[in-house]
């Protein structure tokens, strides 16, 4: 069966500090896609970066970069000079054959920015 | 612009009647899928469509209902069968095993 588990349930970080959420999976599919989403307060899903099983080099979007271990089978996610509007609820999500295809979610980080 | 929509943001509702949530999209994305959050939770799946007549269940199905009639839209109808209806109501849409788009959710209270 597969699982996501997202072990910090809350953050605080310091404004413009780096911070890393961490996302182990377990699965045993070959072929396999990791996502992160951000859900501010106000309830929307806000896609943030996909890594897929095959790919050679860790994603980055802007300021998000996926910290991709295979091996350890980890995607942490890496937010570089964090800003307040960083502070939000932030899940891990993995998609592969177990599951038909169907998304898979961690139970969530919830990360705090620091003035 | 190009998303998905969602009506109302939030709802209201006496024990033991149903109601429908929207949900509709102008992306063209084949799938489209209903999630279920309860506070400080993930998400976990009620129903989803990957063509338009079809649809299977997800992790919670029961006591919720889906049509599939269009591309764009994905109804939910939760029924008076939902022993614990009141939560955050997501819907989302996507193509093949990419990610996944939101909508901005509905808050149902049934008291």
């Amino acid at each position: 069966a597969q699982k996501i588990t997202q072990t910090q349930p809350g953050m605080f970080v310091q404004e413009k500090e780096a911070v890393t959420l961490d996302c182990t999976y377990d699965t045993s599919d070959q072929s396999y896609g990791l996502f992160w989403y951000k859900q501010p307060s106000s309830g929307e899903m806000i896609f943030l970066i996909y890594q897929g099983s095959y790919d050679e080099q860790n994603a980055t979007e802007g300021r998000y970069s996926l910290n991709f271990q295979k091996a350890r089978k980890s995607a942490n996610l890496v937010i570089s000079a964090s800003q307040l509007g960083d502070s939000a609820m932030y899940f891990c999500a993995m998609r592969g054959m177990d599951s038909n295809y169907q998304l898979i979610w961690g139970a969530g980080t919830k990360l705090i920015i620091k003035p | 612009d190009g998303g998905i929509t969602q009506s109302p943001k939030y709802l209201f509702r006496k024990e033991g009647q149903n109601v429908t949530l929207s949900c509709e999209q102008n992306l063209n994305h084949d799938a489209m899928y209903w999630y279920r959050q309860d506070p400080g939770q993930g998400l976990r799946l009620i129903y989803y469509s990957q063509i338009v007549n079809d649809f299977q269940k997800g992790d919670i199905a029961e006591g919720y209902s889906v049509s599939r009639e269009k591309k764009e839209s994905f109804p939910l109808t939760v029924t008076s069968a939902q022993k614990n209806p009141t939560a955050f109501y997501l819907c989302a849409s996507g193509q093949g095993l990419y990610e996944q788009y939101f909508g901005p959710g509905t808050r149902l209270t049934v008291t």
